[in-house]
């Protein structure tokens, strides 16, 4: 069965440091992968997505992906944090239909002044 | 296009009490699903469909029945409330390559 995992339940960072947000799926045939935001009492907000070619994925707010078969990791990077990152991240697979869409636990994002 | 719509945004139940989510997308697919999200635990599949007449449990029914009449909507039933269903649910709508989803619906059960 697929998983994806997200090392870091809650991750903090200064403002204008870069932010690092790991994932790692599991599964025999590479996946599409996502990144979802959720700020508080919000629903979710796709940031950005694999499904195929190029590798290193860019998404809105200046976040941006990389998809690395050899790892099976497609962590997100930010190089400077803003106060407005502060959010909840899930990273999630998907292969085929939504019956294969599986979701991280989620990784909580703060910003410090 | 509206995409996918949820209703109620918030509600509150007393255990024992029944009520239906409501969920519609105007994409025309196949699929469509429902989520539960609780905190530290991500979104865990509680139902979904692959088309008109056709559903199938996900990782954790018990509790919710659903039922899928037409291509746009899927409702979510909750025949006797209990406070262990008090989260929030997010209704998707998928393509071969990504999901959509609602803006969810906030449920609490005393």
């Amino acid at each position: 069965a697929q998983s994806v995992t997200q090392l870091g339940s809650h991750v903090s960072v200064s403002e204008g440091a870069l932010v690092l947000l790991r994932c790692n799926y599991s599964s025999s045939v590479p996946p599409y992968l996502f990144w979802y935001v959720q700020y508080p009492n919000q629903g979710l907000q796709l940031l950005l997505k694999y499904t195929t070619g190029a590798t290193l994925v860019k998404g809105i707010n200046g976040f941006e992906a990389e998809f690395k078969k050899s790892e099976t990791s497609f962590h997100l990077t930010k190089p400077s944090a803003h106060m407005s990152d502060a959010a909840e991240y899930f990273c999630a697979a998907m292969n085929g239909y939504g019956q294969n869409f599986v979701f991280g636990p989620g990784t909580r994002l703060s910003v410090l002044p | 296009n509206a995409g996918v719509t949820q209703t109620p945004k918030f509600q509150v139940l007393k255990t024992g009490q029944s009520m239906t989510l409501q969920c519609a997308q105007d994409m025309n697919h196949e699929y469509m699903s429902w989520y539960r999200q609780d905190p530290g635990m991500g979104l865990r599949l509680i139902h979904y469909s692959v088309g008109a007449g056709i559903t199938d449990q996900g990782e954790v029914p018990n509790g919710y029945n659903v039922s899928r009449s037409t291509t746009e909507d899927f409702p979510l039933r909750l025949l006797s409330a209990a406070p262990s269903q008090t989260s929030v649910y997010f209704c998707a709508s998928s393509s071969l390559r990504e999901q959509f989803f609602g803006p969810g619906t906030r449920l609490t059960v005393l």
